[in-house]
């Protein structure tokens, strides 16, 4: 079956300290992979996207991700974290042409001053 | 580009009522409407596909007449929530995407109605 596995659930760094938010997925085919963010009670936002081509992708607001298929995982990192960054973040994987998502279960960031 | 929007963000109102909730594109035509449901704290449940023109296609457990989904036009598409109970109470986003530019291949979402059943 199809899924898509946070492995942290809360992750607490310092302001200006680089990031690394996993995400694992288990899928048959190569997948569309997302990252979104959600602030609190806001709808989510996309921050970057992968289907097929350069393996690391460039996305909003400083964020990168990686796709690595021989680990199936589909990282995000950002080199030093804002306070604003604060926030739930979702990996989510999607079969090509049918865009019917699987989210993970969400990893919080909490930033510290 | 492509915005999505819900109307009402919040909404409180009273066991056996009915409440519609608006999700519109701005800037696209949207082909494809999804429908969330997320509880505190938790990921996002998938509750419904609607493809403008045609009937929703529901996720397994959700009640296809609780939950009335209307796709007729390529900018909007509502959720009614019937008869709502206090346990209907829940943080409802929907999301959409197009067949050309930007939201061809991803799913853009609405900033989500927080329901509240008294």
């Amino acid at each position: 079956a199809q899924s898509v596995t946070q492995p942290d659930i809360h992750i607490t760094v310092s302001e200006g300290a680089s990031l690394e938010l996993r995400c694992n997925y288990s899928y048959g085919a190569t997948p569309y992979l997302f990252w979104y963010v959600q602030s609190p009670g806001q709808g989510l936002q996309l921050l970057l996207k992968y289907f097929s081509g350069d393996t690391l992708v460039q996305g909003i607001k400083g964020f990168e991700a990686e796709f690595k298929r021989s680990q199936s995982s589909f990282n995000l990192r950002k080199p030093s974290v804002h306070w604003s960054d604060a926030a739930e973040y979702f990996c989510a994987v999607s079969a090509s042409g049918t865009y019917k998502y699987i989210f993970g279960t969400g990893t919080r960031l909490k930033v510290l001053a | 580009g492509a915005v999505v929007s819900q109307h009402p963000s919040r909404v409180i109102c009273k066991s056996g009522t009915s409440v519609k909730i608006e999700c519109r594109s701005l800037d696209f035509q949207a082909t494809t409407m999804f429908w969330y449901r997320q509880f505190p704290k938790k990921s996002l449940m998938l509750m419904a596909t609607s493809n403008e023109g045609s009937k929703a296609t529901y996720e397994q457990g959700v009640e296809k007449d609780k939950f009335l989904i209307n796709h007729a036009s390529l900018t909007l598409s509502t959720l009614t929530v019937t008869s709502a109970h206090p346990e209907d109470s829940s943080f409802y986003i929907c999301s959409a995407k197009g067949t050309s530019g930007r939201a061809a291949d991803t799913q853009y979402f609405g900033p989500g109605t927080r329901l509240t059943v008294l």
